[in-house]
């Protein structure tokens, strides 16, 4: 059983098209987050949701907005896409420990955005 | 701000050998630090955790170090192959004086065993 999934695992779109990408986790964990990997392999967070709730919102355009229906659906939404857009997308889950702190974060396959 | 260090040559290393991976952070100790694989086209893999109050983590043939005097962490690989290839991520917890959730990762080592 996959614990992260993602959906799609490639896009390729026009610059100014809107796309989304989905994804969910089957852990029962009630954190959930967006990372972009660019073309030097640097990855870094984009979103963190805790329970439906976001926590971490990091210095993304707000053309990148991540809803979050349930604890195990993280969707993230990108308007007017452009060129720079182009990386890959992970997403991952963690449950966070009591007392403060994530243990490890499970990630999903990716999905490889390609905007032309 | 919080920077993570990592080797950005490839290493590479013949089958039976130890690799040995570094990671260097350059401002206050986190709460913990993760190591993560990575395999091409895939998504990253936890390995191993060490907090900042552990100087020394195991799992088979892995082993961690964390040195709050360096900031420094090492990844060993003892008895390495070459499945072994692979991308590994350092990840510290961005918090100061607690964990926050918001992991910060290296650009990764991309080791390569040689059989």
């Amino acid at each position: 059983d996959t614990a992260v999934s993602q959906t799609p695992k490639y896009l390729v779109t026009q610059m100014g098209n809107d796309k989304s990408i989905k994804c969910e986790q089957n852990l029962g964990h009630d954190t959930m987050y967006w990372y972009k990997q660019d073309s030097k392999k640097f990855l870094k967070i984009m979103f963190s949701y805790n329970n439906k709730e976001l926590i971490i919102n990091e210095t993304v355009p707000n053309r990148f907005s991540p809803k979050s229906p349930d604890k195990a659906h993280l969707n993230l939404h990108i308007n007017s896409l452009e060129l720079g857009d182009s990386a890959v997308y992970f997403c991952a889950s963690s449950q966070v420990r009591r007392g403060g702190g994530a243990d490890t974060q499970y990630f999903g396959p990716g999905t490889r955005l390609t905007v032309l | 701000s919080q920077k993570i260090e990592q080797n950005s040559e490839a290493l590479n290393i013949q089958e039976g050998k130890t690799a040995t991976l570094t990671c260097n952070y350059t401002n206050y100790s986190p709460a913990y630090l993760q190591w993560y694989r990575q395999d091409p086209g895939r998504g990253p893999v936890f390995l191993l955790l060490i907090r900042e109050n552990e100087k020394e983590k195991r799992k088979e043939r892995l082993k961690v170090t964390f040195d709050t005097t360096l900031k420094q962490s090492l990844f060993h690989i003892t008895a390495s192959q070459p499945a072994d290839s692979a991308t590994y991520l350092c990840a510290l917890d961005e918090g100061y004086g607690g964990a926050t959730n918001k992991l910060i990762f290296g650009t990764g080592t991309l080791l390569a065993v040689q059989p």
